[in-house]
């Protein structure tokens, strides 16, 4: 069974860098996609970016300037960066694995449970 | 405001069906196929659809999916108390070479 779990810390002050880690268990991150996901509070989901499990990397144009993800093959996680942040950034972040197929198109599954990161001074 | 347009509610009784709407345009739904979510506070988000019909091992047949066009269908049948969650649709976008979502219908159960 493939499990998600994201970790990180659950504040951060304005301007500060946000780093979570999305650790996979029962499937190897040298295959799908990796992606992350944020719910700001009483918002709808909002795709950040993801990862390839070669290191090609594409992110929301909303927060390119400002997003990082990598991968470690060697602790079987990927991770998520994101610099300079304000209040708006305040959110639930989910990792997710990305499953590509020719035919029957692309899905989100499974997800991790999810971290809250507050941004506050 | 979300990409996708999703009513914010539904509600049912128990035995009851509902259908729950998802409408797109030609870079997403038009182009691509469709996932549905189930999610319950403090829980990841949980697969219910892809591939605009197809269910997880593990998903019950209540839950049906249908596309036409640049929409999306989520149909429930047989409601029961615990299918009260939110729902969410997704789909990939070509122009955004990303995820767009739904802005989430929340299911009550009457």
């Amino acid at each position: 069974q493939v499990q998600l779990q994201e970790s990180g810390p659950g504040l951060a002050k304005p301007s500060e860098t946000l780093s979570l880690t999305c650790t996979v268990s029962g499937a190897s991150i040298s295959n799908h996609y990796w992606s992350w996901i944020r719910q700001p509070p009483g918002k709808g989901l909002e795709w950040v970016g993801y990862i390839s499990y070669s290191g090609s990397t594409n992110y929301n144009p909303s927060l390119k300037s400002r997003v990082t993800i990598t991968l470690d093959k060697s602790k079987n996680n990927f991770s998520l960066k994101l610099s300079s942040v304000t209040a708006a950034d305040t959110a639930v972040y989910y990792c997710a694995r990305e499953t590509r197929e020719l035919l029957r198109g692309n899905w989100l599954d499974p997800w991790g449970q999810g971290t809250l990161v507050t941004v506050f001074s | 405001q979300s990409v996708l347009t999703q009513p914010p509610s539904a509600s049912g009784t128990p035995g009851q069906r509902v259908t729950i709407s998802c409408s797109g345009s030609t870079s997403n739904i038009g182009s691509n196929a469709v996932n549905w979510f189930q999610h319950l506070p403090g829980t990841a988000p949980k697969l219910l659809i892809y591939s605009n019909y197809q269910r997880p091992s593990g998903v019950p047949d209540q839950f049906s999916g249908s596309k036409s066009g640049t929409s999306a269908s989520l149909a429930i049948s047989g409601l029961q108390p615990e299918d009260e969650a939110d729902y969410y649709c997704a789909a990939w976008d070509d122009s955004l070479n990303g995820w767009v979502f739904g802005g989430g219908t929340k299911l009550t159960v009457l």
